[in-house]
């Protein structure tokens, strides 16, 4: 499989805690995006990075979130000391920038997190 | 980038063409409509994009009509495996991230 992972699939943590999620994405692909998208809503957009440089932060990302991607490969999303709203399915995506312009993004099956 | 409003919900029968609308009224000339769609606890998945012609690839069909504003997605012979939400987004041509809404909610049924 080709395509975009992500794990753990789900995850139950209990307030406070601290939990880390991981993508990998389609290999050679230089953007890496994170979403995360509650019950009946569309994803909304965390943040992005081109190979290992976080380009842009949504204000939904707030200080107990942070995200690295260190060597322009896989990435990591860490939430500290949770909070129930935090509660979400987390997805990753991943594209291609080249000299074409708009590159689909091509997302994972996500995170489920549920924080008790 | 530029709004998009889209029905909430929608059923097609199975074999019969499902179209899906989009209006875009703002769109911008450099933006793209891109068309995914999300299958229960999956993540979204891409279908199609365009900026002003017609697009079809093996899922769909992208008709864009002559002045930007609106667009209609088709799925010549919906299936079961077509029940899902359809989002139609609208990224400018220089953009990074997807701006979704909330979608179209497509029932095939027998």
């Amino acid at each position: 499989d080709t395509g975009v992972s992500q794990n753990p699939r789900h995850k139950i943590t209990k307030r406070g805690q601290n939990v880390t999620f991981r993508c990998d994405p389609i290999s050679e692909h230089n953007r890496l995006y994170w979403y995360r998208q509650t019950l009946g809503q569309g994803p909304e957009f965390l943040t992005y990075f081109q190979n290992e440089a976080q380009l842009e932060k949504s204000r939904l990302l707030s200080d107990r979130f942070s995200a690295e991607r260190p060597k322009g490969s896989f990435s990591t999303l860490e939430i500290q000391r949770t909070e129930q709203g935090d509660s979400a399915m987390y997805l990753c995506a991943s594209s291609l920038v080249s000299g074409t312009p708009n590159s689909p993004l091509h997302f994972g099956n996500g995170t489920r997190l549920t924080v008790t | 980038d530029a709004k998009t409003t889209q029905p909430t919900s929608m059923d097609c029968a199975e074999g019969r063409a499902a179209n899906l609308p989009c209006n875009h009224s703002t769109i911008s000339g450099n933006e793209y409509v891109y068309w995914y769609r999300q299958i229960h606890s999956q993540g979204p998945q891409y279908i199609i994009h365009g900026l002003k012609n017609n697009e079809t690839n093996e899922m769909a069909s992208l008709i864009i009509t002559e002045d930007r504003k609106s667009s209609t997605l088709i799925l010549p012979h919906a299936t079961l495996r077509d029940t899902a939400v359809y989002y139609c987004i609208v990224r400018g041509g220089t953009a990074s991230k997807l701006t979704f809404g909330t979608g179209t909610r497509l029932q095939v049924t027998l």
